[in-house]
This record gives C-alpha cells, structure tokens and sequence, in this order.
C-alpha cells in the first residue's frame, strides 16, 4: 500500500514569506503528526492531529500553524519565515485506534531552504 | 517521558550481527521501547517495539532486560543498507493517546564491508 506522501520534496522561500507543506497519510490512518529536523537540534515534535483536531502541540512559536481535513490529510504553515526555519520537514501518520501502540510511518520530508 | 542513553556512534563489519544497547533506567511501567532508524536524508523507519518480553519480526530481534532499565536491539546480519542512525525511545503509545516520539541523538552505525 502507498506510504506517507509529502509534497514538495524541496522548497526555497525567501525570508518574510509563508509556506505550507502538505502531507498525506497512509490510507485508514487517523493520526498525523510532524517533526522538524535540523542539524543542530535534531528531530523535534511540532505538532500532532487526529480525526481534525490537534491533540498535542511542541513547544514552537505561534507561526508554525497545521490543520486536518475530513480525509486525513494534513497541512502545516509557517509565516513570517526565518533563516532557522530551514530543516527537514516530516509527517508521520499512525492509525490511532485499534492498533494501540502501533508505530508511527513517516514520509520522506520536506527540505525548506529559507533564503 | 523516560530519558534514553544510546552510544552515538558504533562500527559493524558487514554479514555480522549488530548489537546495539539503550539504558533507560527510569522507564514506568506502562511505557514502551520503540525502536526506529534514519537512514541519510529520508524520514525514520519503525523498526521493532517491545513491552516487557523478547521481539523479534524480520528486520530485528528486541532484547529488554528482566528490569526493563535496558535493551538491546539486534540486527542479526548487518549489511551495508543498515548504516543508519538508530534511535532508541521509551514512550507511551497507547490507543488513543497523545503520541509524540521524543527522539534523542540515537548511534550512528557504520557497517563496514
């Protein structure tokens, strides 16, 4: 069966602008959570969203900003893009119920160039 | 969420076994290990979890000490495909719970021919 997909695989904004990423999970899974890696602090939990709500959220600025849709998909936003926002993006999707603690698939990210 | 100490780098000579150990001593009782890799520039794959019990399934075998305040995951015959970083978390993951992975700097393995 299809993976995680994320679309674009790479990006270059430009400082000040805003970007969204797209990702979407395997099919039947409910769950949809994204990382932010970067060579310094390695891979850090932004946020998670299940059945369209967002149950957990990492501890970032109010400028990284996501959002499910009906059919699972995910999107996440940033605004007001730094040179430090530059990383590797990913999304993991989980089914979320019934399979307890299965673990997580990711996908094979985004890389964001912030110019 | 219980904190994990991984050696941050091991080498392997290639068709060996890869042994790689992960303390984490103030694990409760209802929290998982997980295991997952990164290989360079793609996302991190899901390797293995355990409870309390020995696992095995087709990429590795998990061995949790008695304790459960330490494992070792083990790729029975290393390739070079298996150079990666290997991430070792302690977490809960139950149905329906809030699940984020808390990942920490993980062993960079090298299997070598």
């Amino acid at each position: 069966k299809a993976g995680v997909t994320q679309t674009p695989r790479y990006l270059i904004k430009t400082r000040g602008q805003q970007v969204t990423l797209s990702c979407s999970p395997i099919s039947g899974h409910r769950s949809v959570s994204w990382y932010q890696q970067t060579p310094g602090q390695g891979l850090q939990f932004l946020f998670e969203y299940f059945s369209e709500t967002q149950r957990n959220k990492g501890n970032f600025p109010g400028r990284f900003s996501g959002r499910q849709f009906s059919n699972s998909r995910s999107e996440m936003n940033v605004s007001t893009l730094e040179l430090g926002d530059s990383a590797l993006y990913l999304c993991a999707s989980r089914h979320g119920t019934g399979q307890g603690v299965a673990g997580y698939t990711f996908g094979s990210g985004t890389r964001l160039t912030v110019v | 969420d219980a904190k994990t100490t991984q050696p941050p780098s091991m080498d392997c000579a290639e068709g060996r076994a890869a042994n790689l150990p992960c303390n984490h001593s103030t694990i409760s009782g209802n929290e998982y290990v997980y295991w997952y890799r990164q290989i360079h520039s793609q996302g991190p794959q899901y390797i293995i979890h355990g409870l309390k019990n020995n696992e095995t399934n087709e990429m590795a075998s998990l061995i949790i000490t008695e304790d459960r305040k330490s494992s070792t995951l083990i790729l029975p015959h290393a390739t070079l495909r298996d150079t990666a970083v290997y991430y070792c978390i302690v977490r809960v993951l139950n149905e329906g719970s809030q699940g984020n992975l808390i990942f920490g700097k993980g062993t960079k393995l090298s299997v070598k021919p």
